[in-house]
């Protein structure tokens, strides 16, 4: 167990849809990173927050966004929902912006 | 462009010999590498890292090389075991926040 959560671990929904994941750091970690995992693209970063703010941007598509609270946790967004964005979608923590990444159990999503 | 790419895809060894994993990195201007490991149903899990200061580092059963020179980064685990089996990753970070760069993965396949 990594220390990071990340619910809910399955969502199904239909194209068109709009979708929130969440994901709580490990205690004491302030940097939260976002990753795609899809058979065909392999694991894809899409952003990272550091204590709130945004510090990198991967190719993550305009209908996704991203924030991260003040409490720390993040929410990733994704809107209408195409068939193609069923993945993995996995968050990870650090302490700071530039070290070791732990990885949370990832949340599967599937758009019919 | 951007690439972090494995030599092998899947890789079989007998339970008790050596394993090594290749990848081979693009940028040169990477200073931080990362191996993980990604069990069926599972988020990646850190296995070991190093700094472009370096060009060895051990942990417990594996060790990392790096070679700066021919950009490649290999993972060796000692006396491998069935519950090595898995897919590795090697990910780097080319000083674009904490963004992390993966590697297409290989799969390690141990033989009882």
């Amino acid at each position: 167990d990594s220390g990071v959560t990340q619910t809910p671990k399955h969502l199904i929904t239909a194209t068109g849809q709009r979708v929130t994941l969440r994901c709580s750091p490990r205690s004491g970690d302030l940097s939260v990173y976002w990753y795609q995992q899809s058979l065909d693209q392999g694991l894809q970063f899409l952003i990272q927050y550091y204590n709130g703010e945004e510090r990198a941007k991967g190719n993550i598509l305009e209908r996704f966004s991203a924030q991260q609270f003040p409490d720390l946790h993040s929410e990733l967004n994704l809107s209408s929902l195409e068939l193609g964005d069923s993945a993995l979608y996995f968050c990870a923590s650090s302490v700071a912006g530039f070290d070791e990444q732990f990885f949370g159990p990832g949340t599967r999503l599937t758009v019919l | 462009g951007e690439s972090v790419g494995l030599h092998l895809p899947t890789l079989s060894v007998q339970e008790g010999d050596n394993s090594i994993i290749n990848c081979a990195y693009s940028n040169s201007a990477s200073d931080y590498f990362i191996w993980y490991k990604q069990e069926s149903g599972k988020g990646p899990q850190f296995i070991i890292d190093i700094r472009s200061n370096m060009d060895k580092r051990q942990g417990q059963r594996v060790t990392v090389l790096l070679n700066k020179t021919v950009k490649h980064l290999s993972l060796q685990i000692a006396a491998t075991q069935p519950g090595d089996s898995a897919v590795y990753f090697c990910a780097e970070n080319n000083n674009q926040g904490g963004k992390l760069i993966f590697g297409q993965g290989t799969e390690l396949s141990v033989k009882p």
